[in-house]
């Protein structure tokens, strides 16, 4: 069965650079969630997005942008990195909001030099 | 505000033991729960999940239980394998507008061959 796809898996940047993850979520899923996860932490939500409209927004830093695009993917944006977002980036995807099973995708692990 | 909490946050046992790991939610208001397992570095495998409308939810080896009124819910592993060696997390939906999920910080159980 298909499940989310992430890329990339890992990616290193430097203190305030830029990054951008990608997020596909299964096909027919219409909601995407992001999830930041820090080191020995639990997920932390922050942005969710249902038919391409922002739905919900969390403790997402105002240097961190997405967006869900027609196809359903999504994209997270992140500018002026610094050391404290390196983390596990997680996108989950779902049937509508009021739902089943969010389904998780492998995460992009980032690392902020 | 809404939290997720999870005792205990590690557990050893023997092999072929019985176990119960337990999660607890402030507000009784639930949507769903869903119990995820995390090998170290890796992303969320969803194991179960319960809707508020339900009391406990069966998949092979495991069995996650929801009592609402107390704000608990139980996920009993019967006879543990090594290979059940993970983080543990549970995660509660509130649905409506939002339908993030808020994580407890897990259980790390280790069974020992």
């Amino acid at each position: 069965a298909a499940g989310v796809i992430q890329s990339p898996r890992h990616l290193i940047k430097e203190k305030r650079e830029t990054a951008t993850l990608k997020c596909y979520p299964i096909p027919r899923h219409d909601t995407v969630y992001w999830y930041q996860q820090g080191p020995g932490q639990d997920p932390q939500f922050l942005i969710s997005f249902y038919e391409k409209m922002q739905s919900d927004k969390g403790s997402i830093p105002d240097r961190f942008s997405a967006q869900q695009f027609s196809d359903y993917h999504s994209e997270l944006n992140m500018s002026s990195l610094e050391l404290g977002d390196s983390a596990l980036y997680f996108c989950a995807s779902s049937v509508g909001l009021r739902t089943d099973t969010q389904y998780f995708g492998p995460g992009t692990r980032l690392t902020v030099l | 505000k809404q939290e997720v909490t999870q005792i205990p946050a590690a557990l050893s046992v023997p092999e072929g033991e019985n176990l119960v790991l337990n999660c607890s939610f402030t507000d009784s208001a639930i949507y769903n729960l869903q119990w995820f397992r995390q090998d170290p570095g890796k992303g969320l495998t969803s194991l179960l999940l319960i809707q508020s409308s339900q009391r406990e939810q069966t998949s092979g080896r495991l069995n996650a239980s929801l009592d609402k009124s107390s704000g608990r819910s139980t996920l009993y592993i019967a006879a543990s394998q090594p290979g059940d060696s993970a983080t543990y997390l549970c995660a509660s939906n509130y649905g409506g507008s939002q339908g993030n999920l808020i994580f407890g910080k897990g259980t790390k159980l280790s069974v020992k061959p």
